[in-house]
């Protein structure tokens, strides 16, 4: 099956800085979705982006299908920004979760 | 907005009983998944349904099973709750081919 690694594992950042997360997988999939989870368990969708790239806000994504990778881009980092980030992909209907980045904001 | 409502925030019951995990979803979509989150394992699927009364296995279905008897609905059963099924149960629902929606998830202890 689609393998799913993201990196890095684990983040801390002060307050305003920037930050890149990583996730390759492992075969052509048709669907990709970046998430977080905030500290109270609730997985908040934030790109549904199988290709291209888009921006909400502070947050940018970008995924290069044909390499098997997407960027996951915070800018201004805020302490609101601490949590798991998953990256999830699917061929069909399964989607498979990477382990996840744990980023800490500090103020 | 899409609206995903788990029945339960917090639930504690007893090894060998029969558990019900329920999940509505407001939006007609065709797709609902269950999944499990445990510490360093991510989330792992359990079962999906893409249709009323259809389902299919996820990556570790054994000692679960599933009920959709109507489109909004997709139940999980624990038919003899364990120990190691203590975890975090998190319901989804999608259109094929489309962004994934999310409950706020149950927090099983199994004592």
């Amino acid at each position: 099956g689609i393998q799913v690694e993201q990196s890095p594992p684990d983040l801390i950042l002060q307050e305003g800085a920037n930050s890149t997360l990583r996730c390759n997988f492992s075969d052509s999939v048709n669907n990709l979705q970046w998430f977080h989870q905030n500290p109270w368990g609730q997985l908040i969708n934030l790109f549904y982006i199988p290709s291209g790239t888009k921006q909400n806000g502070r947050l940018s994504a970008t995924t290069v299908a044909t390499e098997r990778y997407s960027l996951l881009y915070i800018s201004s980092s805020q302490t609101t920004d601490s949590g798991v980030y998953f990256c999830a992909v699917s061929g069909t209907y399964k989607y498979i979760f990477g382990t996840g980045t744990r980023l800490k904001v500090l103020a | 907005d899409v609206k995903v409502t788990q029945s339960s925030r917090y639930l504690v019951k007893r090894t060998g009983e029969k558990v019900f995990l329920e999940c509505v979803q407001d939006m007609d979509h065709e797709n609902m998944f269950w999944y499990r989150q445990d510490p360093g394992l991510g989330l792992r699927l359990i079962y999906f349904s893409y249709d009323v009364k259809m389902k299919e296995k996820g990556d570790i279905p054994e000692g679960y099973s599933v009920s959709r008897e109507k489109k909004e609905r997709f139940s999980l059963i624990l038919e003899s709750a364990s120990t190691n099924q203590t975890s975090m149960y998190l319901c989804a629902s999608s259109l094929v081919g489309s962004t994934q929606h999310f409950g706020d998830g149950t927090r099983l202890s199994i004592l």
